[in-house]
Parts: C-alpha cells; sequence; structure tokens
C-alpha cells in the first residue's frame, strides 16, 4: 500500500451503533489529521495529531472520538451518531504539523447515520 | 481572521477550453501559505501547489499556471486547454505561521466539468 488509505471506504449505521474508522499512512509522516466534509459546506477540520500527540480539537462532539496509537496509525471511533454526522470522513497527513506542509489525502470513508 | 473565498460554486467549459478558478483570501498574517488541492470523484484530495506570501513569482506546470497577486489577495488557477479528466473538485487553502495553534482553512471549493 502507498499514501494514505482509509476503512471502511463506505459505512452506513444506525444511531445506535458504535462503529470505527481506521487511517493508515505509508509516508513516514508525523502529523495526522481527521475532516469532515458535508454537501454544501467546507472542509472542516475535526481533530490533528503531531507525534501522536493531540493538538487540536475543533469543537467536535464527543460522539466522535480519536486515536492516534502511532504516527502511522489514525482511528476515529464513533458512538450514538445523529443524521446529520452523515458525511465524507477525509484523514490526511504531512510531513509535521507545519503550515507550509501539503497535506496527503486517503480517499475517505463515506458515512451515513440512519 | 482567516477566510477564502472560491466565489465559483460550479463551473462548465467544453474541452480545450481555458479556465480560471478565482481565490480571493483574508488574513491578517505577513507569512502565510496558500496551496491549490485537487478532489477528482475518486474522493481523495490530491496536493497541486504551494506558494508562501514572500514569493509572488507565477508559476507554470504543464497545462497548469497559477497567478499570486498580494495587491488583490487572489491566488487564482488556470487550466489551459482544458481536458475532461480535469472534472474535479478544486480547493484553494490558507494556513498562517504566526498563530499558535495555526489551521488550514478551506475555501467551499470549485466544481469544474470539462466536457467532450
Amino acid at each position: 500500500e502507498t499514501g494514505v488509505t482509509q476503512t471502511p471506504r463506505h459505512l452506513v449505521m444506525g444511531m445506535t451503533n458504535k462503529k470505527s474508522l481506521k487511517c493508515e499512512q505509508h509516508l513516514g509522516h508525523n502529523a495526522m489529521y481527521w475532516y469532515k466534509q458535508s454537501a454544501k459546506k467546507p472542509l472542516e477540520l475535526m481533530f490533528v495529531y503531531n507525534f501522536k500527540e493531540q493538538t487540536e480539537n475543533n469543537s467536535v462532539p464527543s460522539r466522535f472520538s480519536p486515536e492516534c496509537p502511532n504516527s502511522s496509525h489514525l482511528f476515529l471511533h464513533l458512538h450514538t451518531l445523529q443524521p446529520e454526522d452523515s458525511a465524507l470522513y477525509l484523514c490526511a497527513s504531512s510531513q509535521s504539523r507545519e503550515p507550509y506542509n501539503e497535506q496527503f489525502f486517503g480517499p475517505g470513508t463515506r458515512l451515513t447515520v440512519l | 481572521a482567516q477566510k477564502v473565498t472560491q466565489a465559483q460554486t460550479e463551473i462548465s467549459v467544453v474541452e480545450k477550453e481555458d479556465v480560471t478558478l478565482d481565490c480571493v483570501y483574508e488574513t491578517r498574517d505577513t507569512t502565510y501559505y496558500l496551496f491549490w488541492y485537487k478532489q477528482p470523484p475518486s474522493g481523495e484530495l490530491v496536493f497541486l501547489i504551494r506558494r508562501n506570501s514572500f514569493d509572488e513569482q507565477n508559476e507554470i506546470s504543464g497545462r497548469y499556471s497559477w497567478n499570486f497577486q498580494k495587491s488583490t489577495s487572489s491566488f487564482n488557477f488556470t487550466i489551459t486547454a482544458s481536458q475532461v479528466v480535469d472534472s474535479a473538485v478544486y480547493f484553494c487553502a490558507l494556513s498562517e505561521a504566526n498563530t499558535g495553534g495555526f489551521k488550514t482553512i478551506f475555501g467551499a471549493g470549485t466544481r469544474l466539468f470539462v466536457k467532450a
């Protein structure tokens, strides 16, 4: 595998379910990100990890819980979601958390909450 | 505060036409970085270019060119002789360097349709 991979690519869940999204980067990067992309809304940064430490949480509801066990893996644990949480969830990585670094994105997980 | 405006929601052109995607930004910082990303139907955003605030040189890469003008706070992207494979959503983004806990702000994106 190369670049940034995300699994699953599609997920349908009920509001009472618990599920997890997985992201893995094969680029040797030290920063990883979760974004939410909804229809008619700009890309929203959710969480940032730099060297496995969470550095940003942009007022994300607690029903989203990130986990970064190492610099290559990032998870997003989901529980008791709402229908408005349906969106494309994108993972990205960059060399480090510096403003000049471009980000490399995965293909996303299309989440539907029923 | 940071802001990135991509006023064009959708653009439709016929193959071989030239097309310019507009990006206007707002920032109070003197050091910042501007990016363009392409999001094809497959979903992943692909990095195209980065510019820092001290480098106003325009850049050309094949059929792609970028015009950075600090005087108008714009960083426009032109595709020359467009092709069907250029159909995608294009995002302009801004990162600031001077603020602790900085963010990268993305514009709303411009969806480009290139018809054969």
